[in-house]
């Protein structure tokens, strides 16, 4: 497509359960990154890949959040036992480089009962 | 760590009137960006900026790099009621920190018809 894709838009889960979130990048855009938006807040890096390897992955809160890109393409960000301060609004985000201008895609909004 | 001040944190302005918005920070930035959201959707991507002193317009959209690399202010000029959103600046070191974006709080712009 001609923009980022996240999927699922919305996604409400227990407290506990693991979730999985989708990214798929603009094509030919080698480097992905993931961000988190809390309620009114701006963005908060998470991880950072260019093509398969991520370079730095210091902005992962704990070691329940793990992320992969495959391919070069496609992303996941898997959450472990989510608890409620997970909730959030998950962005993903592609460039042509890691200098370069990122566009963001629209979200996964995870709620966490 | 590095931290943007964005202010003003919000705006309540009439149609037609001129809005500035600006971002401060202690650490040098190598790229200023400024990106618009609208509610439910991610950042677009309005301007980027990559020199010191550089001053790029977007239609009524204008945006400098400040001289020290630690500032940047947006301009908005005779603003319409679609130019209602949240604005975050941004900001890139590169280095070891490749392409993390480090974001501003952000500004709510609200427009009065």
């Amino acid at each position: 497509g001609a923009g980022v894709s996240q999927s699922p838009s919305n996604k409400v889960t227990e407290k506990g359960k693991d979730v999985e979130l989708r990214c798929d990048p603009i094509s030919g855009h080698t480097a992905l990154y993931w961000y988190r938006q809390s309620l009114g807040q701006g963005l908060e890096f998470l991880i950072y890949f260019q093509g398969n390897s991520a370079p730095d992955k210091s902005g992962l809160p704990s070691d329940r959040f793990s992320a992969e890109r495959t391919g070069g393409s496609v992303s996941t960000l898997t959450i472990q036992r989510t608890q409620q301060e997970d909730s959030a609004v998950y962005l993903c985000a592609s460039s042509r480089g890691w200098n370069q201008p990122q566009h963001f895609g629209d979200g996964t909004r995870l709620s966490i009962l | 760590g590095q931290q943007l001040n964005q202010s003003p944190q919000s705006m309540f302005i009439q149609e037609g009137e001129d809005v500035s918005m600006n971002c401060t920070s202690s650490s040098i930035f190598n790229t200023w960006l400024w990106y618009k959201q609208d509610p439910g959707e991610g950042p677009v991507l309005l301007i980027a900026l990559y020199k010191a002193g550089e001053l790029t317009s977007n239609g009524r959209l204008t945006a400098q790099f400040g001289i020290t690399r630690k500032d940047s202010f947006l301009n908005i000029s005779a603003s319409i009621p679609s130019d209602v959103g949240i604005y975050f600046c941004a900001g890139l070191t590169g280095g070891t920190s490749y392409g993390k974006l480090t974001f501003g709080q952000g500004t709510i712009l609200t427009v009065h018809p």
